[in-house]
């Protein structure tokens, strides 16, 4: 069964910090997502990772993906309190319909 | 752009009504998706759909049927509301082909009584 761990769950930072939230599964993949949800509203996607070493980057946001590890980093550079949601990072079952089993969310809290 | 819609934002229902949550995207995706999102429970598949009238059980179909008579219009059906029931529901959407992206929907947060 693949599972998609995400740690922490709950995360308060303050404003100009870094921090990391990691991403493991528990099988092979090589596609990886990150998605982000504002409270009350839906998820929007963030970030698609397609293989290993992948690295993407937008803002003050930078996601990685180690397929060899079956981790991804979602990287945090000098919070601010815009960033404040809840992150959710998904991995694909690697068949063809392209279902996506979704960790539980780390709920990131930017505090002044 | 994508566009995921979902016929309702906010939908309070008795127990025991049959319920209809529709989603249509203008995508032209094959695959579209039905989920539940609980807290601390995360975001749990009820069924999917990789082409007209196909269906598949997710993982927690009980309770649910669903009904995809056109490409883009997939919808979630609550043959007999019950409390345990309540909860946000988001409707997504993707190509058949990688990277498999899913676009999501509003969400209906729905309340049974």
């Amino acid at each position: 069964e693949l599972k998609v761990e995400q740690n922490p769950l709950f995360l308060s930072m303050q404003e100009g910090k870094n921090y990391t939230i990691y991403c493991n599964y528990s099988t092979t993949s090589d596609r990886l997502y990150w998605y982000r949800q504002d409270p009350g509203k839906s998820l929007e996607s963030l970030f698609v990772l397609l293989s290993n070493g992948a690295v993407k980057q937008e803002g003050r946001l930078m996601a990685s993906l180690d397929t060899k590890a079956r981790l991804s980093t979602l990287h945090i550079t000098a919070a601010v309190h815009d960033l404040s949601a809840t992150y959710f990072c998904a991995v694909d079952y690697g068949g063809s319909q392209g279902n996506l089993i979704f960790g539980k969310g780390t709920k990131l809290s930017v505090k002044p | 752009d994508v566009k995921v819609t979902q016929s309702s934002r906010y939908l309070v229902k008795r127990t025991g009504e049959k319920v209809f949550l529709e989603c249509v995207q203008d995508m032209d995706h094959e695959n579209m998706f039905w989920y539940r999102q609980d807290p601390g429970l995360g975001l749990r598949l009820i069924y999917f759909s990789y082409d007209v009238k196909m269906k598949e059980k997710g993982d927690i179909p009980e309770g649910y049927s669903v009904s995809r008579e056109k490409k883009e219009r997939f919808s979630l059906i609550l043959e007999s509301a019950s409390t345990n029931q309540t909860s946000m529901y988001l409707c997504a959407s993707s190509l058949q082909n990688p990277p498999y992206e899913q676009y999501f929907g509003p969400g209906t947060r729905l309340t049974v009584t």
